[in-house]
């Protein structure tokens, strides 16, 4: 089982700040590392995977970066709709596994 | 467009059990990997089970080896997850979710469904 940090598991920021949350694995993973946000009540929403690469229809403003253990996921100039649950997912083996998860609030 | 609609949810006592179904469209649903991802309340994500476009391989997290059980009709564009001898720690939001690489060995989740609630108590 691969084991995964997501770090913080919660982060108070700003309208128009810069945000990063960190994903860490237990073993290297290559680039095989999905992000997704989640709103209250919602379903996940996929934002990147292969580690950067941005899903269609994310705004620009998402990014990912990283590869092997140490992952991060940075918004930039955040946005009011921002604000929700962001969790890690690693897709390198079996069984597939998810960050704790970081709940991005208003400051 | 592509709709995962969950159903099957609902209270069940401990040593229960429970039949999901989550059917799909706007997407060949026989060409694709589907999963179970649960979300405990006030918790996060947890992956359930994986099957293969055609159901040749099934995954499972450790948690419910031997007791879940995940299959598909592709005839009926239908995902199942039989779920037995359901503990208290069951109890969770259970999502259908489509895997995004047709014909792949199990990646990421691009849709979801909107999740039906299992509950678990005497």
């Amino acid at each position: 089982v691969i084991w995964m940090t997501q770090s913080p598991s919660l982060l108070s920021a700003s309208t128009g700040d810069r945000v990063t949350i960190s994903c860490r694995m237990s073993q290297g993973i290559s680039s095989y590392l999905a992000w997704y946000q989640q709103k209250p009540g919602k379903a996940p929403e996929l934002l990147i995977y292969a580690a950067s690469t941005l899903q269609s229809g994310v705004p620009s403003r998402f990014s990912g970066s990283g590869s092997g253990t140490d992952f991060t996921l940075t918004i930039s100039c955040l946005q009011s709709e921002d604000f929700a649950t962001y969790y890690c997912q690693q897709y390198y083996s079996f069984p597939r596994t998810f960050g704790q998860g970081t709940k991005l609030e208003i400051k | 467009q592509v709709q995962l609609v969950e159903s099957g949810g609902g209270v069940v006592q401990p040593g229960g059990s429970l039949r999901l179904s989550c059917a799909a469209s706007g997407f060949t649903f026989s060409s694709y990997g589907m999963h179970w991802v649960r979300q405990a309340p006030g918790k996060g994500l947890e992956w359930v089970a994986f099957i293969r476009y055609d159901g040749s391989n099934k995954y499972y997290a450790d948690s419910v080896k031997g007791r879940f059980t995940i299959s598909r009709d592709n005839s009926k564009n239908t995902l199942y997850l039989q779920m037995n001898s359901l503990r208290a720690e069951d109890t969770a939001v259970y999502y259908c979710a489509k895997d995004t690489f047709a014909y792949g060995s199990g990646s990421f989740f691009d849709y979801w469904g909107q999740g039906t609630l299992v509950t678990v108590s005497s």
